[in-house]
């Protein structure tokens, strides 16, 4: 079946680094997503990995193992700002035919 | 780009009450999803159409609830009848489905925020 695990709150200190782990069981994977959602608005695109390995961004860096169905979002040097949601969401099937399937998301609170 | 829009962005309606929320997807993109969110399920996805065809509705909850793409620039989303339990926000997101544009890249809609009583 489609399932997707990730913690549901986590509390880092500004300037610090934070890893958001996400694991998943899902057939068909074709993408692993990562989203960021302010408390009040809409998810925004943070990263999309399909192959195995590190996608870094800026201070936001997103890995994916296919292997150990395993996901991590990593935020270094954290800003006040980065106090939000944070969606793992996985894609499965081929284009045309998509499901995606969102976790019910990390609650990030950065601390001064 | 304004970006995809939804209307209204907040409604109250009592049970019974049929409901229609409006998204106009961003213009050039042929993907459209039909989205709700609580505190308790998180975000789900109910509905996507590519180029103005259903492609997945198992999302959707029950017979109560219908979508329709009748252009690539608009989709409604229609609950009838309402009830308290259909209380969420629901967002609206589009995408190209056209490799060179970051098909993977969902942008969503403010939201609208539905209030059963």
């Amino acid at each position: 079946g489609q399932n997707i695990d990730q913690p549901t709150e986590m509390t880092a200190t500004e300037g610090a680094i934070v890893q958001i782990n996400c694991t998943y069981q899902t057939s068909g994977f074709n993408g692993l997503f990562w989203y960021q959602q302010h408390a009040g608005e809409a998810p925004t695109f943070l990263s999309y990995n399909v192959l195995d390995g590190l996608e870094e961004k800026g201070r936001f860096s997103s890995f994916l193992s296919r292997s150990k169905g395993y996901s991590y979002l990593l935020l270094k040097e954290l800003q006040m700002k980065d106090s939000a949601s944070y969606l793992c969401a996985v894609r499965e099937g081929t284009s045309g035919t998509y499901k995606y399937i969102f976790g019910t998301g990390t609650r990030l609170k950065v601390l001064a | 780009d304004a970006g995809v829009i939804q209307s209204p962005r907040h409604e109250v309606t009592e049970m019974g009450q049929e409901v229609t929320l409006r998204c106009k997807p961003i213009s050039g993109h042929n993907s459209l999803f039909w989205y709700r969110q609580t505190m308790m399920r998180g975000l789900e996805l109910l509905i996507y159409f590519n180029n103005n065809v259903p492609i997945d509705d198992s999302g959707m909850p029950e017979d109560r609830f219908s979508a329709k793409m009748p252009n690539a620039s608009f989709s409604t989303l229609k609950i009838q009848p309402s009830e308290p339990r259909d209380s969420a926000v629901y967002f609206c997101a589009s995408s190209s489905i056209i490799r060179a544009h970051r098909s993977y890249e969902q942008y969503f809609g403010p939201g609208t925020r539905l209030t059963v009583t």
